[in-house]
């Protein structure tokens, strides 16, 4: 099976760097991806990571480790529009199975 | 131009009733998924249909039960609804160039089952 951990929530100063955490246990990798959903909408895609290291995009960034089971998210020069859920998901073995996790409620203050 | 969409956006019934949901996505990809989020916003994946043909089926009542006409529609019926069906449902969609990585949500469909 697989189990995915990530804070709940989190808060955050508008302009600064938040990083959030995802961990997970998984019976088999195909690869991890994060998704951002604001309150009452529909996830939408950010990135995903199939091999280990750092993969950046624009002020967002998304980092892996395999053998430590181990991704975070890295959120720079903070924008109120961020406030939302972040959920970080894995693809494990079986083709197309795939579990996201309970997702980090971030807070951007002003 | 909405890439993927789903009907109805509200959705109240009663215990017992029979209803379905329409998703359809326009972005030529073949792949789709359907998602329930319940109340602590757990999104969990209930079924993906590649071509028209099943390739997930997780630990789903049968009550519910997807049907995919073409690969640009695939549509949930659920039957004698119960309390605890109570949810949003995502449709979603995938391309084969990403694999299921980058899936394309649709607005969701809340369901309440009183």
């Amino acid at each position: 099976g697989q189990n995915i951990d990530q804070p709940t929530e989190m808060t955050a100063t508008e302009g600064a760097i938040v990083q959030i955490n995802c961990t997970y246990q998984t019976s088999g990798f195909n690869g991890l991806f994060w998704y951002q959903q604001h309150a009452g909408e529909a996830p939408t895609f950010l990135s995903y990571n199939v091999l280990d290291g750092l993969e950046e995009k624009g002020r967002f960034s998304s980092f892996l480790s395999r053998s430590k089971g181990y991704s975070y998210l890295l959120l720079k020069e903070l924008q109120m529009k961020d406030s939302a859920s972040y959920l970080c998901a894995v693809w494990g073995l079986g083709g197309q199975n795939f579990v996201f996790g309970p997702g980090t409620r971030l807070s951007v203050l002003p | 131009d909405t890439a993927v969409s789903q009907t109805p956006k509200y959705l109240v019934t009663q215990m017992g009733n029979d209803k379905s949901i329409k998703c359809e996505q326009n972005l030529g990809h073949d792949t789709m998924y359907w998602y329930k989020q319940d109340s602590k916003k757990f999104l969990k994946i209930m079924f993906s249909y590649n071509n028209k043909e099943l390739i997930i089926n997780e630990t789903v009542p049968n009550r519910f039960s997807p049907k995919s006409p073409d690969k640009a529609h695939l549509n949930l019926h659920i039957n004698s609804l119960e309390l605890g069906d109570s949810a949003v449902y995502f449709c979603a969609s995938s391309g084969a160039g990403t694999g299921p990585y980058e899936q394309y949500f649709g607005p969701g469909t809340r369901l309440t089952v009183t």
